[in-house]
């Protein structure tokens, strides 16, 4: 199993609701993130899990709440966003956390989110 | 850290090797070269990377210039399944980031 599994592939939300983006990896990889993408660009990092433990923040708002639950799931939890924040969600896992080795990220299909 | 540049878009027959540019004139001696492509309404996938020699593997070709100025992906017998978006990265050897260039959005014709 090589897939990164995101759930829902699409979201619409208020600015007053709370959702949360979910994220699953069979992969055994110790490594997980969090990418926000815009379209016509390139995606950009937004939180990095190390075993489970938040190792990068790349100064998200507190509006974005990230989770680790285990080695295999990764959430993103949402609440009063704004319609900026309207974007592509992209989860990927790799196998190395420090990335010494390969680096190489295995990225999910992402999750379309779209606020209101 | 070092920035990547790419052309905007480029096209290429179906059949024949689609060869994509990168310029990283400012890469470091601990920086590798990664590709990735993003196939419409799809996550990136990995391609290749390299750090100074040249490599290939099942996907592709990358090529490496002496100096590391700049490099170029190979895909040796383009299909219409690899229309894409083509991101050059660079990334420090132990670091998390991927420092993604803009992207050539290579389109196969028939």
């Amino acid at each position: 199993d090589t897939e990164v599994t995101q759930t829902p592939k699409h979201l619409v939300m208020g600015m007053t609701n709370k959702k949360s983006l979910k994220c699953e990896q069979h992969m055994g990889h110790r490594a997980m993130y969090w990418y926000k993408q815009k379209a016509k660009k390139p995606p950009e990092l937004m939180f990095v899990y190390s075993y489970e433990k938040l190792s990068i923040n790349e100064s998200v708002p507190s509006r974005f709440s990230p989770e680790c639950p285990n080695s295999s799931l990764l959430n993103l939890h949402l609440h009063a966003l704004q319609p900026e924040d309207s974007a592509l969600y992209l989860c990927a896992s790799s196998q190395d956390p420090a990335g010494v080795r390969t680096g190489e990220l295995f990225f999910g299909e992402g999750s379309r989110l779209t606020v209101l | 850290d070092a920035k990547t540049t790419q052309p905007t878009s480029m096209d290429c027959a179906e059949g024949r090797a689609a060869n994509l540019p990168c310029n990283h004139s400012t890469i470091s001696g601990n920086e590798y070269v990664y590709w990735y492509r993003q196939i419409h309404s799809q996550g990136p996938q990995y391609i290749i990377h390299g750090l100074k020699n040249n490599e290939t593997n099942e996907m592709a070709s990358l090529i490496i210039t002496e100096d590391r100025k700049s490099s170029t992906l190979i895909l040796p017998h383009a299909t219409l399944r690899d229309t894409a978006v083509y991101y050059c990265i660079v990334r420090v050897r132990g670091n998390y980031q991927l420092i993604w260039g803009a992207g050539t959005k290579l389109i196969i014709k028939p």
